[in-house]
């Protein structure tokens, strides 16, 4: 079944607003979650780490202020995509890791994609 | 830096066997992924080698040599559903995200 889940699926907004995306952990408890891009045929690309009760790593390029990461409970992280453009239009995906010991693969929620109009 | 190189697209018979490779340069190791990627659809986990050798699951196995910094993904017995993209991805260390590929995009025809 589903580890991670991402809400939601599908966002069709006018330029210049606001998107939040939540993510989730299913019935485990995760104190580091990741954020993914990816734009068409392209591969996916780290934007942030997102660190529970601390402030998240942004990957180098990504701005801070647009893309806002929130991760306030060991469950639930958000991205939000602040003053949207076209150019923001992409797929977003966030994954997590099991923290079971050992080396455990990052699960991936169903992604969210932003169309920017 | 951080290095992952894979074939772009490969095109395969159904019913047949196919192995997509992967070489990669990293300042660290703590394992290699296996994805899978269907059009429109959010990454699902394959496959993972921590140690050299051969991991068997099913239809797909994947092997790695950190010497040679290499591993592939075999898939046999080829079904149409296998068309996908299949992305190679690497962790440096500790619970570090996974650095990409830019995946191999399988076609499986009749």
């Amino acid at each position: 079944g589903a580890v991670v889940s991402q809400h939601p699926s599908w966002v069709i907004c006018k330029s210049g607003t606001s998107v939040k995306i939540e993510c989730r952990s299913l019935d485990f408890q995760a104190t580091t979650m990741f954020w993914y891009r990816q734009f068409p045929k392209q591969s996916l690309m780290l934007m942030a780490t997102s660190n529970e009760g601390s402030k998240a790593t942004y990957e180098q390029g990504v701005e801070k202020d647009k893309f806002l990461i929130n991760h306030a409970s060991l469950t639930l992280s958000t991205l939000t995509v602040t003053s949207a453009h076209p150019e923001d239009s992409s797929f977003y995906i966030c994954s997590a890791s099991i923290p079971t010991g050992g080396v455990q693969p990052q699960h991936f929620g169903d992604g969210t994609r932003l169309s920017i109009l | 830096g951080q290095n992952i190189d894979q074939p772009t697209e490969m095109t395969a018979t159904e019913g047949a066997i196919v192995q997509i490779n992967c070489t990669y340069q990293t300042s660290g190791f703590n394992g290699l992924f296996w994805y899978q990627q269907h059009a429109g659809e959010a990454p699902t986990f394959l496959s993972y080698n921590v140690l050299d050798g051969l991991e068997e699951k099913g239809r797909f196995s994947s092997f790695l040599s950190r010497s040679k910094g290499y591993s592939y993904l075999l898939l046999k017995e080829l079904q149409m559903k296998d068309s996908a993209s299949y992305l190679c991805a690497v962790r440096d260390g500790g619970n570090t995200p996974l650095v990409f590929g830019k995946g191999t995009r399988l076609s499986v025809i009749a």
